[in-house]
């Protein structure tokens, strides 16, 4: 169990739908991220949060919004999605973005384009 | 240009030893970091190198070299639980704003008995 908690665990949806994922922590950490990690490749960042506010968007299309309602959550809506978006989405979190103190990842939603 | 390598695979038997090297080429540098991820799985926090010289935590030592742009993770009395992808990744700061993580390629270590 990882101490930051991403729902769903699997998604699966068509490339006209709207859903959104979740994520949660309640260690106090002003930093949150969003990652696309797609099948033996790592992580790509794709948001940075802190204090709440976008900081990083590494110029990811805009068929992907995030947001941020408070320092516990982290959103990231989805609409229109291609086949091509289908990978594992991580969430994770850190004391802030500077300094030392490692991101703590959670579980990730596997999501799958029809 | 931001470029961090590190051995697609390798393979090790239960209670060697084994070296995972990473080299990096960032525009800048704030540390670095090894992450252990198991298959569909989150990334898990290893270590930390900041300043140059070797860091230990239990089985897990990693060494980093700022000069050269060299790391590596070193794991002792290997166990078959050892066996996943392990990620080094470099803190590079971002317009001196915001420091954000870039991964390296992964190695995927398989421990065998």
């Amino acid at each position: 169990d990882t101490e930051v908690t991403q729902t769903p665990k699997h998604l699966v949806m068509g490339m006209t739908n709207k859903k959104s994922l979740k994520c949660e922590q309640h260690m106090g950490h002003r930093a949150m991220y969003w990652y696309k990690q797609k099948a033996k490749k790592p992580p790509e960042l794709m948001f940075v949060y802190s204090y709440e506010k976008l900081s990083i968007n590494e110029s990811v299309p805009s068929r992907f919004s995030p947001e941020c309602p408070n320092s516990s959550l982290l959103n990231l809506h989805l609409h229109a999605l291609q086949p091509e978006d289908s990978a594992l989405y991580l969430c994770a979190s850190s004391q802030t973005t500077q300094g030392s103190q490692p991101q703590h990842f959670g579980d990730g939603t596997r999501l799958s384009i029809l | 240009g931001q470029n961090i390598d590190q051995p697609t695979e390798m393979t090790a038997t239960e209670g060697a030893i084994v070296q995972i090297n990473c080299t990096y080429q960032t525009s800048g540098f704030n540390g670095l970091f090894w992450y252990q991820q198991h298959a569909g799985e989150a990334p898990t926090f290893l270590s930390y190198n900041v300043l140059d010289g070797l860091e230990e935590k239990g089985r897990f030592s990693s060494f980093l070299s700022r000069s050269k742009g060299y790391s590596y993770l070193l794991l002792k009395e290997l166990q078959m639980k050892d066996s996943a992808s392990y990620l080094c990744a470099v803190r590079d700061n971002y317009g001196g704003a915001t420091n954000k993580l870039i991964f390296g390629t992964g190695t995927l270590l398989a421990v065998q008995p």
